[in-house]
This record gives structure tokens, sequence and C-alpha cells, in this order.
């Protein structure tokens, strides 16, 4: 079975630093996806990046990038230049290729430290 | 604005009540979803929808049931046979396999 590995609760930061979430995961399949999501306070949940296995460019969205490492299994976040705004809990999740149904990480909170 | 709503943000009962948690998206998406939120753990799957009048189970489906009788909407129903049903709700549609989620439900059995 799919698993979503997060190691770190929680992570705190300096403003405008730079920081690294960590996210695992284990599957067995070839054709996958990877997405980080972002929590902040008022709960909505907001897509942050996603990663197609099959790409072997790591993807970017502006201040947030991608460190995955396929043989590894390892699907990193990084956050530069680090905003009071960032603020929340980060979620890594994985979907097969041909299923709809995401695989949750337990979350990591993001503290930003003025 | 297109989007997913959630209704009621909060909700009380008491033990042996029944509740329904509204979902609505006008994003023309042909999936729903249900999620359940614990802290200090990830989503989990309670129901979801494909196309309408059809559903499946989750990973989490007991004491819970759903509908789906138009594409806009997805209640969920809490029932009394849930044993824990204090947490936080969260509804989701998709389209080419991305999520967009609603504000969420907080329930709170007391």
């Amino acid at each position: 079975a799919q698993t979503v590995t997060q190691s770190q609760p929680e992570m705190s930061v300096q403003e405008a630093e730079t920081v690294t979430l960590s996210c695992t995961y284990d599957t067995s399949e070839s054709d996958y996806y990877l997405f980080w999501y972002k929590q902040p306070p008022s709960r909505q949940m907001i897509l942050v990046i996603r990663q197609e296995a099959y790409k072997q460019q790591n993807a970017t969205e502006n201040r947030f990038s991608v460190n995955f490492q396929k043989a590894a299994k390892s699907f990193s976040l990084k956050i530069s230049d680090s905003q009071l705004g960032d603020a929340a809990m980060y979620f890594c999740a994985y979907r097969r290729g041909s299923n709809y149904q995401l695989i949750w990480g337990a979350g990591t909170k993001l503290i930003i430290k003025p | 604005d297109g989007g997913i709503t959630q209704s009621p943000k909060y909700l009380f009962r008491k033990e042996g009540q029944n509740v329904t948690l509204s979902c609505e998206q006008n994003l023309n998406h042909d999936a729903m979803y249900w999620y359940r939120q614990d802290p200090g753990q990830g989503l989990r799957l309670i129901y979801y929808s494909q196309i309408v009048n059809d559903f499946q189970k989750g990973d989490i489906a007991e004491g819970y049931s759903v509908s789906r009788e138009k594409k806009e909407s997805f209640p969920l129903t809490v029932t009394s046979a849930q044993k824990n049903p204090t947490a936080f709700y969260l509804c989701a549609s998709s389209k080419a396999g991305e999520l967009f989620f609603g504000e969420g439900s907080r329930l709170t059995v007391l």
C-alpha cells in the first residue's frame, strides 16, 4: 500500500530565510503525481505545487520549489524568502496516475519568526 | 466567483443525533469528495463521487452517508453510528486530478 510520511511535525524559520520541508513516500507504481498543499489558519486547503513522476525537472512556483528524488522516493518542498503569510500547515500528498484518490501525509506546521 | 461552499462552518450536535453537512460547487466538476481531518493526521477520505447518482466509500465510511442527486451538491450525513464524529470536515471537487477545497465545517459533539 502507498504511504506518505512527513517526519517533521513542526518547523520554524526566520522571515526572509529559506526552509525545506521533507516528505517521503512508498509506492511500487511508476505513474503517479505528488503534491504539496498549504492549509493556513483559515483552514482552506490550497495547492502549492505539483510534480508528475515522469518529469525529471523539479517543479517550481515562484518562491516554492521541490526536490524530487524518484529513486529515493523523496519529495521535499523548499520555500525561499519566507514570508509571514507562509505560516501554515503543509501537507504532502500522493496520487496514482489512474486514480484520483490522494494519500496524505500527517502534515508539517511551519512557523515564521518575524 | 466559482468555488466550493460548505455550510455550516461550525456545528454542535448532541450524541445520538444525525447531522448533515452541505457542500455545493459551481465549478462544473464531475468528481466530489469528503475528507475528515483530525489533529496530527493527514486527511482521510470518507466518500467520493465521480458522477451524479454514483458514489463510493472511502477509507473511513462507517457511520457516514452521502447522496449525489445533482452535480453541484454532495451532502454528507454524520449519523449516530459514527463513534467519534468530532472533527473538521473538508469537501473538495476535482478536475484533471487537481483538488479544490471548501473552507471546511467543524463538527463538535457535546
